[in-house]
């Protein structure tokens, strides 16, 4: 079965720890990859996202994401998050151009 | 418009009442997407609408719910006979659909409660 799959659900860090946060999918066809996050009583905004050349990708805010294509992965990065880093992140897939597959969440807390 | 517009932003309902809501997809976006985002269960798919395509309706849990997409643009999500489990919030998306390199972008969703 198509998925998409966040193994993290809570996470809770200090400020200035490193953040990853797991993302794998299981779909043959062409995908691109993206990470949304949702700031506490916001809408969901992009974070960042693949769609083909360096398997690492940068987005706003400090975040990475690196896909493995044999891993079927697109984990996100941070190497030191802040307070205003907590919030919902979203990892999703796009097939063949079709419609958005999306993780179940992760809910990061950030303590200050 | 600027972005993709859901109304209204709040809905209370009582308990086996029908509700409409409304999306307003970014113009020229030919995909428009409804999602329920619920308590600890993350974003539910519901429907996918794709150009002039037959929607995909595999993700509408009940046949409570339906929804249309008139002339390509606004869309239209109902649900019937309202239950309490359907207390969610519901998220509509669009984008360039069918192109290659192209994301998805969230209205700020209509929260609906069921009493």
């Amino acid at each position: 079965a198509q998925s998409v799959s966040q193994h993290n659900h809570h996470v809770i860090l200090s400020e200035a720890a490193s953040l990853e946060l797991g993302c794998n999918y299981s779909y043959g066809g062409t995908v691109n990859l993206f990470w949304y996050v949702q700031y506490p009583g916001q809408h969901l905004q992009l974070l960042l996202k693949y769609f083909s050349g360096d398997p690492l990708v940068k987005g706003i805010k400090g975040f990475e994401a690196e896909f493995i294509k044999s891993k079927f992965s697109f984990n996100l990065r941070k190497p030191s998050v802040q307070w205003s880093d907590t919030a919902e992140y979203f990892c999703a897939v796009n097939v063949d151009f079709n419609k958005f597959y999306f993780g179940s969440g992760t809910k990061l807390n950030v303590k200050p | 418009g600027a972005g993709v517009s859901q109304s209204p932003s709040n809905k209370v309902t009582e308990k086996g009442k029908d509700v409409e809501l409304r999306c307003d997809p970014i113009s020229g976006h030919t995909a428009l997407y409804w999602y329920r985002q619920s308590l600890g269960q993350g974003l539910e798919f519901l429907i996918y609408f794709q150009g002039n395509s037959a929607p995909d309706k595999s993700g509408l849990p009940s046949d409570r719910f339906s929804a249309e997409r008139t002339g390509g643009s606004v869309s239209t999500l109902t649900i019937q006979r309202t239950q309490q489990e359907d207390s969610a919030v519901y998220l509509c998306a669009s984008s360039l659909g069918g192109l290659p390199n192209t994301e998805a972008f969230f209205g700020q969703g209509t929260r609906l409660t069921v009493v």
